[in-house]
């Protein structure tokens, strides 16, 4: 496997501008992450999807942000309208998801993360 | 609600130097614990996992030991390396949804 793939690497946008940010996960992983990181706040969990279905948004900072999962295979991240402040490196990863009270010892894989500036 | 403390960095050491990063964690039920690394320019990768107390993991000269009592998982190497300079997120997963919570990561820089 190819491990999660994320699309673009790098981004760099105008402030007001619509950013998408993809994420492929690892084949049969059923769990999937988006996280911010930046200098200032470190490693922020934004969403979290279980089995496609958004299980915790409580870190999505604001309306200009969302994500969809439409299928088992694809998600995006979108901010609409993009500002400076939201220039960070955003990171998808995928695990699979043990069943409630089964364990909790699966690992999560992460993407090489997408740069996102915004000017 | 669950939370990860680490020591804060940077911790910069000489070649073959004892590591130790400090890592405390608060969590509801039995959660797994995790190191993860980050090299520069790149995604988080696993260092080592442990999943129940008094497991200790291991990989690539480098330890943690799931201590319950003291609600630790703190992570050692004998004699670290240039190589070894990143930054190390503590990280733990817990609770019915499996949400994996990490520290705020200690750069570890490593000097000849």
């Amino acid at each position: 496997d190819a491990g999660v793939i994320q699309s673009p690497r790098h981004e760099v946008t105008e402030m007001g501008q619509e950013v998408t940010l993809r994420c492929k996960p690892i084949s049969g992983h059923n769990s999937l992450f988006w996280y911010r990181q930046t200098m200032m706040r470190g490693l922020e969990l934004l969403i979290y999807f279980n089995n496609n279905v958004p299980i915790d948004d409580s870190g999505m900072p604001e309306d200009r942000f969302s994500a969809k999962m439409p299928n088992a295979s694809f998600s995006t991240l979108k901010i609409q309208p993009s500002e400076p402040r939201d220039s960070a490196v955003y990171f998808c990863a995928s695990s699979l998801a043990a069943t409630r009270g089964l364990g909790v010892n699966t690992e999560a894989f992460f993407g090489q993360g997408t740069r996102l500036t915004v000017v | 609600g669950n939370s990860v403390t680490q020591m804060e960095g940077p911790v910069t050491l000489s070649e073959e130097a004892f590591l130790t990063i400090n890592c405390t964690y608060t969590a509801t039920g039995y959660p797994s614990l995790f190191w993860y690394v980050q090299y520069p320019g790149e995604g988080l990768q696993l260092l080592l996992k442990a999943t129940k107390a008094d497991d200790k993991g291991s990989n690539k000269g480098f330890e943690a030991t799931y201590r319950k009592e003291t609600t630790s998982f703190h992570l050692e190497k004998g004699s670290v390396q240039v190589s070894d300079s990143a930054v190390y997120f503590c990280a733990l997963r817990s609770g019915g949804y499996n949400k994996l919570i990490f520290g705020a990561g200690t750069r570890l820089a490593v000097h000849p």
